[in-house]
């Protein structure tokens, strides 16, 4: 079945500092991926589109010059969140959608920021 | 998308069935309804889907109100290894690759031995 991975599954960085996660399709591919964001006890919010090829497309709330989303191929998605405060820390979630349209999850990267 | 309207919690004992509801009294004709459970720490991972027919597969059944206004995800014989959030979602289904699902609270379910 389609898989989506996420590297790495967990950080911890240093306030201020920055931090790359990708997320791949491996056995398809994906022209849009989407990026969510989940804090404990709170259900999964999404805060980007990415597009292969294009600029993102932010949810209202997010700020686009902090979390940097880069589709360079049809595989793989990269969200680099930039000056990284404790407030950042968080699960953050990607998927991508089939060419059935089914949602395919990543297993999700838990960023610690000090 | 249908908002849906599902029950913060629910207990279930191991081995017996666990019946989860879900209201979208708001559905249209072209989406369907769609079921993730997002085991702690982990992705969402999909169980099911369907648009006015009932479904089974090898994890649930899903069985979709004549009206569709509701739908019940039915896990034959839980265990302790079902235990997780589990999300009803509502979304225009087929091969529109850019359709993302909004999620909301969920049923966070608890199989107990």
């Amino acid at each position: 079945g389609a898989v989506v991975s996420q590297h790495p599954s967990w950080v911890i960085c240093k306030s201020g500092t920055s931090v790359k996660i990708e997320c791949r399709s491996l056995d398809f591919q994906a022209t849009t991926m989407f990026w969510y964001r989940q804090f404990p006890k709170q259900s999964l919010m999404l805060m980007a589109t990415s597009n292969e090829g294009s600029k993102a497309t932010y949810e209202q709330g997010v700020e686009k010059d902090k979390f940097l989303i880069n589709h360079a191929s049809l595989t793989l998605s990269t969200l680099t969140v930039t000056s990284a405060h404790p407030e950042d820390s968080s699960f953050y979630i990607c998927s991508a959608n089939t060419l059935r349209g089914l949602a395919v999850f990543g297993p999700g990267t838990r960023l610690t920021v000090l | 998308d249908a908002k849906t309207t599902q029950p913060p919690s629910m207990d279930c004992a191991e081995g017996r069935a666990a019946n989860l509801p879900c209201n979208h009294s708001t559905i249209s004709g072209n989406e369907y309804v769609y079921w993730y459970r997002q085991i702690h720490s982990q992705g969402p991972q999909y169980i099911i889907h369907g648009l006015k027919n009932n479904e089974t597969n090898e994890m649930a059944s899903l069985i979709i109100t004549e009206d569709r206004k509701s739908s019940t995800l039915i896990l034959p014989h839980a265990t302790l290894r079902d235990t997780a959030v589990y999300y009803c979602i509502v979304r225009v289904g087929g091969g529109n690759a850019g359709n993302m699902l909004t999620f909301g609270g969920g049923t966070r379910l608890m199989v107990k031995p």
